[in-house]
């Protein structure tokens, strides 16, 4: 149980276009899902905080009208990356959150983007 | 600024030995404790998390908490060649539905 998708696995896109990342809970619902990013050799930065039916909470440092979250139901949250560039060649992660009284969240296989 | 710091490594293990992994962190109001495990170009996966100072087990895996030192720490028993990768200390600082910060991560090579 507890599994987490998301698609696509890789992108590869062109400096100034939009490409949408899709994360979904496959076997429970969530009411929390989470965007982290990983850069070679770094570790996981969180990105923003998203909640089922309401605005994405951004971290400090990420530009929420660059990175567009939407989280329209419990089992589906997306993550557009706006006018992509090289810089945002990164790994992007997302994670689900049970509405269980856990705090365990549970991790995607991550998308590889790569902005040429 | 929360922060939870990891030795890089590469930390070199012989098959078969203890393998010791060890995290600090900043904010001292942290509630819950987790370890992933990551291998190279794949997304990290749970190996155990903690809540309560003390050790707790699972399988070859202990990890420890000390909450005072604010220090944790996972110990793999019996390496395996398969456990070569790079283990994340992660930590939640506000419980419930917040993001997590995790360490850089030490690399760990179990050597056959």
């Amino acid at each position: 149980g507890a599994v987490v998708s998301q698609h696509p696995s890789w992108v590869i896109c062109k400096s100034g276009t939009s490409v949408k990342i899709e994360c979904r809970s496959l076997d429970f619902q969530a009411t929390t899902m989470f965007w982290y990013r990983q850069f070679p050799k770094q570790s996981l930065m969180l990105m923003a905080t998203s909640n089922e039916g309401s605005k994405a909470t951004y971290e400090q440092g990420v530009e929420k009208d660059k990175f567009l979250i939407n989280h329209a139901s419990l089992t589906l949250s997306t993550l557009t990356v706006t006018s992509a560039h090289p810089e945002d060649s990164s790994f992007y992660i997302c994670s689900a959150l049970p509405g269980t009284g856990t705090d365990t969240q549970y991790f995607g296989p991550g998308t590889r983007l790569t902005v040429l | 600024q929360k922060e939870v710091e990891q030795n890089s490594g590469p930390l070199s293990v012989p098959e078969g030995a203890i393998a010791s992994l060890n995290c600090t962190y900043s904010d001292r109001g942290s509630q819950s404790f987790f370890w992933y495990r990551q291998y190279s170009g794949k997304s990290p996966e749970l190996i155990m998390f903690i809540y309560s100072n003390g050790d707790k087990e699972d399988g070859r895996f202990t990890a420890q908490l000390n909450k005072a030192s604010q220090y944790v720490s996972l110990l793999i028993r019996d390496s395996q060649p398969s456990d070569s990768a790079t283990y994340l200390c992660a930590v939640n600082s506000g419980g419930g539905a917040d993001g997590l910060t995790f360490g850089k991560g030490t690399h760990l090579i179990i050597q056959p």
